[in-house]
């Protein structure tokens, strides 16, 4: 079945260490996003990708970098720059970011956690 | 996840029951509107969506209604099933600029039906 996979479900992370969470997809999309989603507040864009080799800042990259290197892949870092990682982090896909209609399709999420 | 509810109005319904779930979005100029169902733990899933140039969409079981003049949508789930509770919410697209198009989340509403 085509989708959207993200792991791990579950990641802790040292108070200076950098983690990095998966994000594959092999419904063949051009566009490829990662959210924060905190208790009580809308999805939140951190990064976003229209093609491969391309990526831009959404509303609050600071502390977190991407790459997309394959079509089918946008791992996203938690860096130590980002004070406030506790959060559920949802990774999406499109056709194309640049057509209307483009309902996004989710994966099931990485809760990560502050140890 | 289960965090995701917490903070978030909540609508309680009886089982067989009708469901309406209401968002109030922000750009007057925004093209397209999704409802997406949140399951705790899981990602997003998308139910229905409606372009702005129709005021009513219907899917299975579900009905989307748009009103443009107060910028209004909602959303009506018939004879409620206990797997219809999970966090819903709206998500409106706009026009960017340079040929980009912008996603807004709103911050959801918990569905809990009661059998």
């Amino acid at each position: 079945d085509g989708g959207i996979t993200q792991s791990p479900k579950y990641l802790f992370r040292k108070e200076g260490q950098n983690v990095t969470l998966s994000c594959e997809q092999n419904l063949n999309h051009d566009a490829m996003y990662w959210y924060r989603q905190d208790p009580g507040q809308g999805l939140r864009l951190i990064y976003y990708s229209q093609i491969v080799n391309d990526f831009q800042k959404g509303d609050i990259a600071e502390g977190y970098s991407v790459s997309r290197e394959k079509k089918e892949s946008f791992p996203l870092t938690v860096t130590s720059a980002q004070k406030n990682p506790t959060a559920f982090y949802l990774c999406a896909s499109s056709i194309s970011r640049d057509r209307l209609v483009q309902p996004q399709h989710f994966g099931d999420g990485t809760r990560l956690s502050i140890l | 996840g289960e965090s995701v509810g917490l903070h978030l109005p909540t609508l309680s319904v009886q089982e067989g029951d009708n469901s309406i779930i209401n968002c109030a979005y922000s750009n007057s100029a925004s093209d397209y509107f999704i409802w997406y169902k949140q399951e705790s733990g899981k990602g997003p899933q998308f139910i229905i969506d409606i372009r702005s140039n129709m005021d009513k969409r219907q899917g299975q079981r579900v009905t989307v209604l748009l009103n443009k003049t107060v910028k209004h949508l909602s959303l009506q789930i018939a004879a409620t099933q206990p797997g219809d509770s999970a966090v819903y919410f709206c998500a409106e697209i706009s026009y960017s600029g340079a040929g980009s198009y912008q996603l807004t989340f709103g911050k959801g509403t918990k569905l809990s039906v009661i059998p």
